[in-house]
């Protein structure tokens, strides 16, 4: 069965950086498209980005709140997700979720606070 | 960006009532549009995908129909484990974008 275990969320001051992890195993990770989620407490569910498989090209796409301060990428050698995040704001704070098709990780809370 | 306007935002209905949950999409996205259930300090859970096909595993009481624009989720004899939010999502373009979420309550 698919799993995915996350790591990785810390408190990190405005202006920081942070990168979580997604740790894959169950499934095919090298053939599979990768997403990130995120949800403010007591708020809906977004979209962050998705990283395509190598053979599909490896290209990203990013929701237009974080473009250009966040960075999917992927190790198919150690099955593991990555999402490097910089210059966070306080509208950052959140959970983050890494999800393939139907399985999501644990989810990890990442909050910015001066 | 694709919107997707979901209703209601909340909900509160009886055991085994029929519930619907509606989600109208801003544009054309054929039949790609999800549903999420979502529990209290839990990862959501994917119910429909494909606008109305069930994930494995989940309960027949659930179905997804869609016209046009306009999508539904129906629990067709609600339980007490059904008390969650659900979230509508368009997977046609990127960014893949959801709905606002609709909080169901028991009476």
């Amino acid at each position: 069965e698919a799993q995915l275990v996350q790591s990785g969320g810390d408190l990190v001051r405005p202006g920081g950086s942070l990168m979580l992890s997604c740790r894959a195993s169950g499934f095919n990770f090298k053939d599979a498209w990768m997403t990130w989620m995120r949800q403010a407490s007591g708020k809906g569910l977004e979209w962050v980005g998705r990283i395509k498989s190598e053979v599909d090209g490896g290209t990203t796409d990013y929701a237009a709140p974080v473009k250009g301060r966040v960075s999917i990428s992927r190790d198919d050698s150690q099955n593991t997700l990555y999402l490097h995040m910089w210059n966070l704001q306080v509208d950052d704070t959140g959970v983050y979720y890494c999800t393939v098709k139907a399985h999501w990780g644990q989810g990890t809370l990442v909050t910015v606070s001066s | 960006d694709i919107q997707m306007t979901q209703s209601p935002s909340s909900l509160s209905a009886s055991v085994g009532d029929r519930v619907t949950v509606t989600c109208r999409a801003g544009q054309n996205i054929a039949t790609y549009l999800n549903w999420y259930q979502q529990k209290p300090g839990k990862a959501p859970k994917l119910l429909i995908y494909a606008a109305s096909t069930l994930q494995s595993g989940v309960p027949s009481r659930f179905s997804g129909s869609t016209s046009g624009t306009d999508f539904t989720l129906t629990i067709s004899g609600l339980q007490p484990e059904d008390v969650a939010s659900y979230y509508c999502q368009q997977s046609y373009r990127v960014p893949y974008t959801f709905g606002q979420g609709t909080k169901l309550e028991i009476k």
